[in-house]
């Protein structure tokens, strides 16, 4: 069964700092990898995904995240804070196939000070 | 474009009362899902249905009933609430199929926050 890990349920950051939002999965075969993000009182929205092409993969808004196999993990990055970035970011990992299912992280709340 | 519309936004209910939390999509997807997301814990599946005419219990199916009535539609049903249903829930749905098109996007409603008393 697969599952994800993110650690750390707060960051802080400031504006203008990197920000590093760490996810680790576990899965039995080779996942597809997602991010997404939630504003305030908002559904859930794409940030960015990995489904197997460059380990590197670009999102929107400046964020990007790499897919590690070795380390399993799939952390989300991005040089700069903009206040704007200020929201709850969930890692998460699916299967494609029969029962196909998204399992989610637990999130991590994002703060950034000016 | 609407994407995925959940009603109602908001719903008190007291303990052991009955309410239908209602669903649609105009992105002709194929899978839906429900969601409910408590704080601490993330989203934590409750039911889906992966075409038509087929439902699936996810993690916390407990307690909740569904009805895939359409291709576009997908409900969620609490038959006798209980305050532990006190949460946040979110319809989403996806392209599922064989094609390249998959890639395991969801696409997310505003999401409904049910009081329990």
């Amino acid at each position: 069964a697969q599952s994800v890990t993110q650690l750390g349920s707060h960051v802080s950051v400031s504006e203008g700092a990197l920000v590093l939002l760490r996810c680790n999965y576990s899965s039995s075969v080779p996942p597809y990898l997602f991010w997404y993000v939630q504003y305030p009182n908002q559904g859930l929205q794409l940030l960015l995904k990995y489904t197997s092409a460059a380990t590197l993969v670009k999102g929107i808004n400046g964020f990007e995240a790499e897919f590690k196999k070795s380390e399993t993990s799939f952390h989300l990055t991005k040089p700069s804070a903009h206040m704007s970035d200020a929201a709850e970011y969930f890692c998460a990992v699916s299967l494609l196939g029969g029962g196909f299912k998204t399992i989610f992280g637990a999130g991590t709340r994002l703060f950034v000070k000016a | 474009n609407a994407g995925v519309t959940q009603t109602p936004k908001f719903q008190v209910l007291k303990t052991g009362q009955s309410m239908t939390l209602q669903c649609a999509q105009d992105m002709n997807h194929n899978s839906m899902y429900w969601y409910r997301q408590d704080p601490g814990m993330g989203l934590r599946l409750i039911y889906y249905s992966a075409s038509e005419g087929t439902t699936d219990k996810g993690e916390v199916p407990n307690g909740y009933n569904v009805s895939r009535l359409n291709k576009r539609e997908f409900s969620l049903r609490l038959e006798s609430a209980a305050p532990s249903q006190t949460s946040v829930y979110f319809c989403a749905s996806s392209e599922l199929g064989t094609s390249g098109k998959n890639t395991g996007e969801l696409f997310f409603g505003e999401g409904s926050r049910l009081t329990v008393l």
